[in-house]
């Protein structure tokens, strides 16, 4: 089945960590998007990929790294930069055009410990 | 840039009734307008999108959408509500700057009581 991957589901971080969190896709998309869900605060955009090798910070890209070596994989490192990263993150895939949905991973729900 | 406003955090709806969820969108050009649904600690799953041609929208789930232009809405709609759509509904607009991406609104919970 197509899809999109995340893993783990769950994450405890210590305080000074860097993690990271993995998003696969075999959708054969593009574009690959992180989000951060905030209760309340809707989704933020971190970081955008468009093509391999290439990656634009979105709204609050502070903290956070990607990279994008191959289609497929978008990991997303949440580094102890990063003030409070407690949050649910999500991973999109897209074809890259404007009239084109979203197609969403399962999320990953990160706690500070 | 390109935003959308969904102006309740919540809609109570009863079960049989029929529910409305509001968006309101700014956007430069054409809009291209999309609703997500998400379930408690899952992702969020593409219900509809407006591109262009007819104003009423049909999508999953017996969902549809009202594209109004003069009044800049995008409001969700269903004839008849089921417990089952109780969950957490976003409206989002595409947007490009150097890239194409998502912005999405801040979410609209809906409780559909039995």
């Amino acid at each position: 089945d197509g899809g999109i991957t995340q893993s783990p589901k769950y994450l405890f971080r210590k305080e000074g960590q860097n993690v990271t969190l993995s998003c696969e896709q075999n959708l054969n998309h593009d574009a690959m998007y992180w989000y951060r869900q905030d209760p309340g605060q809707g989704l933020r955009l971190i970081y955008y990929s468009q093509i391999v090798n290439d990656f634009q910070k979105g709204d609050i890209a502070e903290g956070y790294s990607v990279s994008r070596e191959k289609k497929e994989s978008f990991p997303l490192t949440v580094t102890s930069a990063q003030k409070n990263p407690t949050a649910f993150y999500l991973c999109a895939s897209s074809i890259p055009d404007r009239n084109t949905e979203a197609f969403f991973g399962q999320g990953t729900r990160l706690t500070v410990v | 840039a390109q935003s959308v406003a969904q102006p309740e955090d919540q809609v109570n709806v009863a079960e049989g009734n029929p529910l409305t969820v509001k968006c309101t969108y700014s956007v430069s050009g054409n809009p291209y307008l999309f609703w997500y649904v998400q379930y408690p600690n899952r992702g969020l799953q593409f219900l509809l999108k407006y591109i262009t041609g007819d104003n009423l929208v049909k999508g999953s789930y017996g969902f549809e959408a009202e594209f109004n232009k003069s009044q800049t809405s995008f409001h969700l709609k269903k004839p008849s509500a089921l417990v089952s759509d109780s969950a957490l509904y976003f409206c989002a607009v595409r947007e490009w700057t150097g890239g194409f991406k998502t912005i999405f609104g801040a979410g609209t919970r809906l409780f559909v009581k039995a």
